[in-house]
């Protein structure tokens, strides 16, 4: 099993909703990013978590919430967003980190704010 | 910030026909690695090669570096309407600053 899978697809969420994104590999993969990746330009790093520790967080608005449950699952917890926030939220996860090893990407999910 | 700019931005050739892209950065890194993405999906890792390489192959892709230049290109040879995608370079700075950051991107169409 070569794949990260995320859910939803697809989103459209309010601005006073909350919803999550969900994230999942089963390759024992021991580091796990998201990613954000607004229409016509590259991915943008936001997170990165190693061992199930947050390791890296590129000044994300605390609106944006990232978990890691266990070593297969990442989750990116979703609260008073903005249109501006609408995008393709991209999860990926490396045997180790990007020094040595090179990162699966899930589908993605998109995102839309109204 | 962003680290690497990628040229060109668009590029649209028949099918059959090789196409390069290029990718510069700014500072030293650990590695440089292409990706490719389809129409606004998931990202596929093509090839990594580290600051110590200079060449490498991977079936109809040859990835080259050039540390002293700072950057990378990216040949796809006898290209296929299968190719047409966004391609990626991203970069690894080293220990201490162990992100995949990546560049700016290259729109590339294979026309039948």
């Amino acid at each position: 099993d070569t794949e990260v899978t995320q859910t939803p697809k697809h989103l459209v969420m309010g601005m006073t909703n909350k919803k999550s994104l969900k994230c999942e590999q089963h390759m024992g993969h021991r580091a796990m990013y998201w990613y954000k990746q607004k229409a016509k330009k590259p991915p943008e790093l936001m997170f990165v978590y190693s061992y199930e520790k947050l390791s890296i967080n590129e000044s994300v608005p605390s609106r944006f919430s990232p978990e890691c449950p266990n070593s297969s699952l990442l989750n990116l917890h979703l609260h008073a967003l903005q249109p501006e926030d609408s995008a393709l939220y991209l999860c990926a996860s490396s045997q180790a980190g990007p020094l040595y090893t090179e990162a699966f990407f899930g589908q993605g999910t998109r995102l839309t704010v109204v | 910030s962003q680290q690497g700019e990628e040229d060109p931005q668009a590029l649209s050739i028949q099918e059959g026909e090789n196409a390069t892209m290029n990718c510069s950065y700014k500072t030293s890194i650990n590695n440089l690695q292409w990706y490719r993405q389809n129409s606004g999906r998931g990202l596929v890792h093509l090839i990594l090669i580290r600051s110590n390489e200079r060449e490498k192959h991977s079936g109809r892709l040859r990835v080259t570096l050039d540390t002293s230049k700072k950057s990378s290109s990216l040949l796809i040879t006898a290209s296929r309407a299968a190719d047409t995608a966004s391609y990626f370079c991203a970069t690894v700075l080293g220990f201490g600053n162990e992100k995949l950051t990546f560049g700016t991107g290259t729109r590339l169409t294979i026309i039948p």
